[in-house]
């Protein structure tokens, strides 16, 4: 199974840069995902890792190290509409996903 | 209009009473899932299914049954319901298994147990 770690809340200011952690321990790995899920709404596709190094898309960046069981979602300059839970999930070698609880992101003006 | 349905929205239901939560996608995906939602617990997997025909078990599928008769349809029922069986359930459909292949959810169903 999978152990996925990442904060509960996070506070940050409105075009500032927050940095999410997430760290995992799994018996296969075969992929980390980032969703993004606003309040009420379902989850939605940000990022994927599956080699070692950084993927950026726009505003958003996410980081892997698999020897390290270690992935960050950067946001940049953010914005309010950025306020969302964002959710870190693993792919195990089934093709699984486990999700860990999620961070709530709040931007403040 | 391309995507996942689920209904219905919401629901409250008494204890004991049996009811089945409809899931259809319309992308032709291979593979299906349907997801819990608790606070402070994430998403956890009931049931998955990689095609047609078949489905296995997720990490919390006690209490739940699910079926795949064709690629766009996925039910998922409780067959005597329980209040802890209270929670936002989201279905999800991917195209195939591995790579970049991302899941994408539909817009959930809210279920009250009483």
């Amino acid at each position: 199974g999978q152990n996925i770690d990442q904060p509960t809340e996070m506070t940050a200011t409105e075009g500032a840069i927050v940095q999410i952690n997430c760290t995992y321990q799994t018996s296969g790995f075969n992929g980390l995902f980032w969703y993004q899920q606003h309040a009420g709404e379902a989850p939605t596709f940000l990022s994927y890792n599956v080699l070692d190094g950084l993927e950026e898309k726009g505003r958003f960046s996410s980081f892997l190290s698999r020897s390290k069981g270690y992935s960050y979602l950067l946001l940049k300059e953010l914005q309010m509409k950025d306020s969302a839970s964002y959710l870190c999930a693993v792919r195990d070698a089934d093709y699984k996903l486990s999700f860990g609880a999620g961070t709530t992101v709040t931007v403040r003006a | 209009i391309a995507g996942i349905t689920q209904a219905p929205t919401s629901q409250i239901l008494a204890a004991g009473r049996r009811m089945t939560l409809r899931c259809t996608q319309d992308m032709r995906h291979n593979a299906m899932y349907w997801y819990r939602q608790d606070l402070g617990l994430g998403l956890r997997l009931i049931h998955y299914s990689n095609t047609a025909g078949t489905t296995g078990k997720g990490e919390v599928p006690d209490g739940y049954s699910v079926s795949r008769a064709n690629t766009d349809d996925f039910p998922l029922t409780l067959a005597s319901a329980v209040p802890s069986q209270t929670s936002v359930y989201f279905c999800a459909s991917s195209d195939s298994l591995g790579g970049a292949d991302t899941q994408y959810f539909g817009p959930g169903t809210r279920l009250t147990v009483l």
